[in-house]
């Protein structure tokens, strides 16, 4: 059963468009949500993130939404960039700080010039 | 450098044979977790560290699958026995116990043909 869930295995963005890149979750428990990055033959990369108490959260050209109710968040990036072009990967973890992490399948980005 | 590495980078073996891995945490992070990632998947969590406590392992975690952590620095993940389903890419995280954001070293890309 897949906690986390991002449904779109891949998108396809216009440099200096919007990407938008959601995330859906089923566990209540989930208080704490994570966006990372990976690059081919790396570790992922922490991008950003959100707790639960908040409803959005921003950085720089990214911003994280995060809809509770509808336990719903998402990733946005502007303006999108050519090295922006990655797997990014949707991470949840319960309210306590220091636990593992549920990942979703991830979705590849990809920036076109 | 200071971040997470993981060594060797890739591994390959024959099924059968027994493979150790090993990470090197950011030195003041006191948590060490150790995922698995298989192609077209997100990360899955397998166990993590406290200092040298083991404090949680997922079901994932088979009797051929042990991991340590003996003086809260270092820490070593064992396949004994490896089966074709062990390859993947063995990831490393460390964090500090009282932050979400786990950081992620390189990979080991096991291959067990």
């Amino acid at each position: 059963d897949q906690q986390v869930k991002q449904n779109s295995p891949s998108l396809s963005v216009q440099e200096g468009r919007i990407s938008i890149l959601n995330c859906d979750y089923t566990n209540s428990m989930f208080d704490y949500f994570l966006w990372y990055k990976k690059y081919p033959a790396e570790g992922p990369t922490f991008l950003i993130s959100i707790s639960s108490i908040k409803d959005k959260n921003e950085d720089g050209r990214f911003t994280v939404f995060l809809n509770k109710s509808a336990k719903h968040l998402s990733l946005h990036i502007v303006p999108s960039q050519p090295g922006d072009s990655a797997v990014y990967f949707c991470a949840a973890s319960p309210n306590n700080a220091g636990n593992m992490l549920t990942f979703g399948g991830g979705t590849r980005l990809m920036v076109k010039p | 450098d200071t971040g997470v590495s993981q060594d060797p980078r890739h591994k390959i073996t024959k099924r059968g044979q027994n493979v150790t891995f090993r990470c090197d945490p950011i030195s003041e992070h006191n948590r060490l977790y150790w995922y698995r990632q298989t192609l077209g998947q997100g990360p899955e969590f397998l166990t993590y560290f406290q200092n040298e406590a083991q404090l949680e392992k997922s079901r994932l975690l088979s009797d051929r699958f042990s991991a340590e952590r003996p003086k809260g620095s270092f820490s070593t993940l064992e396949i004994q026995r490896t089966e074709q389903g062990d390859s993947a890419m063995y990831l490393c995280a460390s964090s500090l116990a009282t932050y979400n954001e786990q950081f992620f070293g390189p990979g080991t890309r096991l291959t067990v043909l």
